[in-house]
């Protein structure tokens, strides 16, 4: 059974630009949930999506949003990149009879200059 | 809004036990969790607890609840070097929310 997976690992970008981050759920898992942390912060709830849906979202502006595919796998897309957006970009997965468990992947780590 | 509040740093013996707390201001709050992050990875769901019990113990893990005072405790028998790592301390309200709300986490050190 293969881990939550994301690519890519890390990132540089320029104040402006847009990012899409990328993530694999957990074999079997249908829920992706994703999470901002910030250096020195815990994670940070952005948003879910549940059968391609979205399903609840913390309070990050729109420029942030998100796709859930068929095969269950997600992204992440980032418009006009601030420098404060700079963290790593945590995913996770969890199935829909155990939705209280969820299981991170490694993390993208972004950095905007 | 839901708020997790921990202590910043652990410093303790290789061999004793560590205990880390946790406070949580959501009485709604239905799963608490304890995760771990070694440096420079994600995240390690260590073991959770549903919010009608009062403790639970997974091999040399034991967390405590006290739902009255929102105070969480995850206590590490026989603390090892590779126990080094940040605990986070979350919280979810469960009911088809399950977004994970977290503490600042503790860095625990482990001195040989």
């Amino acid at each position: 059974e293969t881990g939550v997976t994301q690519s890519p690992t890390h990132l540089i970008k320029t104040r402006g630009q847009q990012v899409t981050l990328r993530c694999s759920s957990q074999s079997g898992h249908n829920t992706v949930s994703w999470y901002q942390q910030a250096l020195g912060q815990g994670p940070q709830f952005i948003f879910q999506y549940y059968r391609e849906e979205e399903n609840g979202r913390g309070n990050f502006p729109p420029r942030f949003s998100g796709l859930q595919f068929p095969n269950y796998s997600s992204e992440l897309n980032v418009n006009a990149l601030e420098l404060d957006d700079s963290a790593l970009y945590l995913c996770a997965s969890s199935s829909a009879s155990h939705q209280e468990t969820q299981y991170f992947g490694p993390g993208t780590r972004l950095l905007v200059l | 809004g839901e708020d997790v509040e921990q202590s910043l740093f652990l410093s303790v013996r290789e061999g004793d036990s560590s205990v880390i707390n946790c406070t949580y201001t959501d009485s709604s709050s239905t799963y608490l969790y304890w995760y771990k992050q070694e440096p420079g990875a994600g995240l390690q769901l260590l073991t959770y607890i549903f919010s009608n019990m009062d403790m639970k113990q997974d091999q040399r893990l034991t967390v405590l609840l006290n739902k009255k005072d929102k105070h969480l405790s995850l206590r590490i028998a026989d603390t090892q070097t590779g126990d080094s790592a940040i605990y986070f301390c979350a919280e979810s309200p469960g009911a088809g929310s399950y977004q994970l709300t977290f503490g600042k986490g503790t860095k625990l050190s482990v001195i040989p």
